[in-house]
């Protein structure tokens, strides 16, 4: 069945950088549209990034243009997000999910914690 | 500010219906199919309705969406305690070009 594990989230200070990786397993993941959302502690969920199956098409949300990078192995089949320049507002729980069409983000992983603060 | 509209909480009792709403725009539910998600406390996000209306596979036939225009709603029958959770309503945005979400229900069994 589809798994998405991620992993990377850790305690960092203002200003530092991380790379958060998701593995994917049970299915072509090659073919498909991944996301980044991201939940900060007892709030909503908020879109970061996606990328398509190719990876040659990128977007991000207005909050981390500049400092976030999305990409993909798909020979590896990970997904990554890389996260400089981290701030107070980027703690949150970082969730991989899988993009299906009218089915919309469709599978999720379990989340990583990251953690921004001196 | 979330870009799709939900009330903070809904309640009621075991066996009852609960009703969850969600508003938003022509560029987002007035144009492309609304996804409700079910949050359990301490887990990830789970899709519980997909394309304004459907089941996956495994969620009971006691969750039910609807979609009129630019808002949609999520209704809840036969409320069991184990349905207390945050839900949360999604859709494609086409002039963001981007998911959006609403700021999630949370939804307490009296």
């Amino acid at each position: 069945q589809v798994q998405l594990v991620e992993s990377g989230g850790v305690l960092v200070k203002p200003g530092g950088s991380l790379r958060l990786s998701c593995a994917a397993s049970g299915f072509v993941f090659r073919n498909y549209y991944m996301s980044w959302i991201r939940q900060p502690p007892g709030k909503g969920l908020e879109w970061v990034s996606y990328i398509n199956s190719g990876g040659d098409y990128t977007k991000y949300a207005d909050s981390v243009k500049g400092r976030f990078t999305i990409s993909r192995d798909n020979v590896e089949n990970v997904l990554y997000l890389q996260m400089n320049n981290l701030r107070d507002a980027d703690t949150a729980m970082y969730y991989c999910t899988r993009e299906l069409g009218n089915r919309g983000l469709e599978s999720w992983g379990q989340g990583t914690l990251v953690t921004v603060s001196s | 500010q979330p870009a799709l509209t939900q009330p903070p909480s809904a309640s009621g009792t075991p066996g009852q219906r609960v009703t969850i709403s969600c508003s938003g725009a022509s560029s987002n539910i007035g144009s492309n199919s609304v996804i409700w998600y079910q949050q359990l406390p301490g887990a990830a996000p789970k899709p519980l309705i997909w394309n304004n209306d459907e089941r996956p596979s495994g969620v009971p036939d006691r969750f039910s969406g609807s979609k009129s225009g630019t808002s949609a709603s999520l209704a809840i029958s036969g409320l069991q305690s184990k349905d207390e959770a945050d839900y949360y309503c999604g859709a494609w945005d086409a002039s963001r070009n981007h998911w959006v979400f609403g700021g999630g229900t949370k939804v307490t069994v009296l």
